[in-house]
């Protein structure tokens, strides 16, 4: 069955420092995978997908992301934070064989100054 | 304006009402969902419709139901409200099977 693990309940990290947000997931074939980001009061925005191809991917807002099938990851990373990246991130994963969307239970990141 | 739009974005009400919350979108796709979020446990499916004349159970559809309207148009239904529906519900659309969904802005739900 399709499952997504986002082991961090919340991080922080410091204006300026590197972040890396965990994802893992389980998907019997080609998974199609997406993170996802939530600001207050909004709905979720698309940061970036892998499909195939290239494993690191990159978003918008400087997100970038790497799938890594032999350990079944697709951790998010951004080498400098701001202060407006406080939010709250999806893992997403579908795939060829399904039309589900499965999301994981979020990263909730908090900058600080 | 919002390619997704869900009436209304707040709503408090009691238990045993019939509560519906509206969705509307302009980005002209087929598939739509209903998901509901609560705290740590992300976001989970409801409904979702594929067309006008398609409509599908999600994981958590007990006590709800829904209603496709047209292609633009994809409403979810509390019959009767109880407390422990309290919760952050959004509708989402999308293209072709398993590209990326585009969501609403939710609509916050409490029910006392």
């Amino acid at each position: 069955a399709q499952s997504v693990t986002q082991p961090d309940i919340h991080i922080t990290v410091s204006e300026g420092a590197s972040l890396e947000l965990r994802c893992n997931y389980s998907y019997g074939a080609t998974p199609y995978l997406f993170w996802y980001v939530q600001s207050p009061g909004q709905g979720l925005q698309l940061l970036l997908k892998y499909f195939s191809g290239d494993t690191l991917v990159q978003g918008i807002k400087g997100f970038e992301a790497e799938f890594k099938r032999s350990q079944s990851s697709f951790n998010l990373r951004k080498p400098s934070v701001h202060w407006s990246d406080a939010a709250e991130y999806f893992c997403a994963v579908g795939g060829t064989g399904g039309f589900k969307t499965i999301f994981g239970a979020g990263t909730r990141l908090f900058v600080k100054a | 304006d919002a390619d997704v739009t869900q009436t209304p974005r707040n709503r408090i009400t009691k238990t045993g009402k019939r509560i519906m919350l509206e969705c509307s979108q302009t980005k002209g796709h087929d598939r739509m969902y209903w998901y509901r979020q609560d705290p740590g446990l992300g976001l989970r499916l409801i409904y979702y419709s594929f067309d006008v004349k398609d409509i599908n159970k999600g994981e958590i559809s007990d006590g709800y139901s829904v209603s496709r309207q047209a292609q633009a148009k994809f409403s979810l239904s509390l019959e009767s409200a109880i407390p422990n529906q309290t919760a952050l519900y959004f509708c989402a659309t999308s293209g072709d099977r398993n590209q990326p969904q585009h969501f609403g802005d939710g609509t916050r739900l409490s029910i006392l």
